[in-house]
This record gives C-alpha cells, structure tokens and sequence, in this order.
C-alpha cells in the first residue's frame, strides 16, 4: 500500500522567507512525527501528534516552528523566518499508535536549503 | 534523562566477518527499543524492534540484536555481512507515550 508522502521533495529558499512541508502518513495511522536530520546526522526528535491528544512540542527549536495536523491525518510544518541553520532534511514518520511497540515508518524527507 | 546512545560513528568490517553495532540506553520503566537503516540516497527502513521476552530479536535481511538489561544494551549484529549492508544504522528507544529518541547513528562499511 502507499507509504508516507511527504512534499516538496526540495525547497529552496531565502533566509528570512516561509516555508511550509507537507506530510501525508499512511492511512489508519493515528501517530504522527516530525524529525530532522542534519547532513546525514541523527535524528532530531520535533514533535508528534498522537489521535486527538495534544501534540508534544517539546523538540522544537524556536517559536519559529510550528505544526499542525488537519483531521487526524495530513500534517504541515511551517518554519516562519527561516535561517541558514534551518537546512536540514525534514523526516515525517507514521505509526499505527496501538502500542508503544508500533514502528515508525518514515518517508522520504524533504530537503530544505535556506540561502 | 532519558536517552540512547551509540558510542561508535562508524564501524569497519570485512565481507564475510561477523558484525555488530552498539546500542545503550537509559530510560525509566520498561524499554521499547528499535533499530533502523538508512541506505544511501533512501529513507529511514525499521530492521527489528524488543519488547519483552526473548533477549536475543530477529529481523530484517539476517539481522539480529541482543538485549542486556543489566549493561542497558541492545547491540544489533549479523553473523555474516555483506557489502550492501553498508549503511547508516540508528537506535531508537520509546520513551513515555509514542515520543521516540534516536541515537546519533552509527555508519557501517562493509569491505568486499
């Protein structure tokens, strides 16, 4: 079946600009996460929704950064102002959020450049 | 606080040779942990995951990893490696709820 869509696969922009990232997890997936990942780094835990709950935030650098996630399902990360230390490539993750034993499945990122 | 932790940044093996990459842990309560793997120019694929049970976890492409509660570990291994597990392999520990950490990665280089 389909995996994890996220869009643009690249953007680039100018620093100081908006920018806002698109992911769409598998369906049925209640759990949802944002990572980023630095020049093939580590991941950097950003946040996660989980169903109706409140998301946890507590990964987000600066109030530059905001998620949302419309009726259980896409979600969109919006980096407001956005600087050079912003490039990274962005990770969307699903899980089925039954158990703390669902893996995540990832997509295929997106590639932020900040010029 | 509650983190995971892979002292190795990369790993060197021969085609062949048996390998492992090392995991460390600290969370409170029981640990949910995972190992997934980055290939080259792909996303983030999950290999094997410990719950309860079995010390010793089975996954994907021949992998396995060993769970040691009293050294916090949960070290992945293959007893043969090949030169496409060449690779960037991370630890994942579940920590409260669905949030989940991951480890700095380790890079593996499988030499033919």
């Amino acid at each position: 079946g389909a995996g994890v869509s996220q869009s643009p696969s690249n953007k680039v922009t100018e620093k100081g600009k908006d920018v806002e990232l698109r992911c769409d997890p598998i369906s049925g997936h209640t759990a949802l996460y944002w990572y980023r990942q630095s020049l093939g780094q580590g991941l950097e835990f950003l946040i996660y929704f989980q169903g109706n709950s409140a998301p946890d935030k507590s990964g987000l650098p600066s109030d530059r950064f905001s998620a949302e996630r419309t009726g259980g399902s896409v979600s969109t990360l919006t980096i407001q102002r956005t600087q050079q230390e912003d490039s990274a490539v962005y990770l969307c993750a699903s899980s089925l959020g039954t158990g703390s034993n669902s893996p995540l499945h990832f997509g295929n990122g997106t590639r932020l450049t900040v010029t | 606080a509650q983190s995971v932790a892979q002292p190795e940044d990369q790993v060197n093996v021969a085609e062949g040779n048996p390998l492992t990459v090392k995991c460390t842990y600290s969370v409170s309560g029981n640990p949910y942990l995972f190992w997934y793997v980055q290939y080259p120019n792909r996303g983030l694929q999950f290999l094997l995951k410990y719950i309860t049970g079995d010390n010793l976890v089975k996954g994907s492409y021949g992998f396995e990893a060993e769970f040691n509660k009293s050294q916090t570990s949960f070290h992945l291994k293959k007893p043969s490696a090949l030169v496409s597990d060449s690779a960037l392999y991370f630890c994942a520990v579940r920590v409260g709820g669905f949030k989940t950490i991951f480890g700095a990665g380790t890079r593996l280089f499988v030499k033919a």
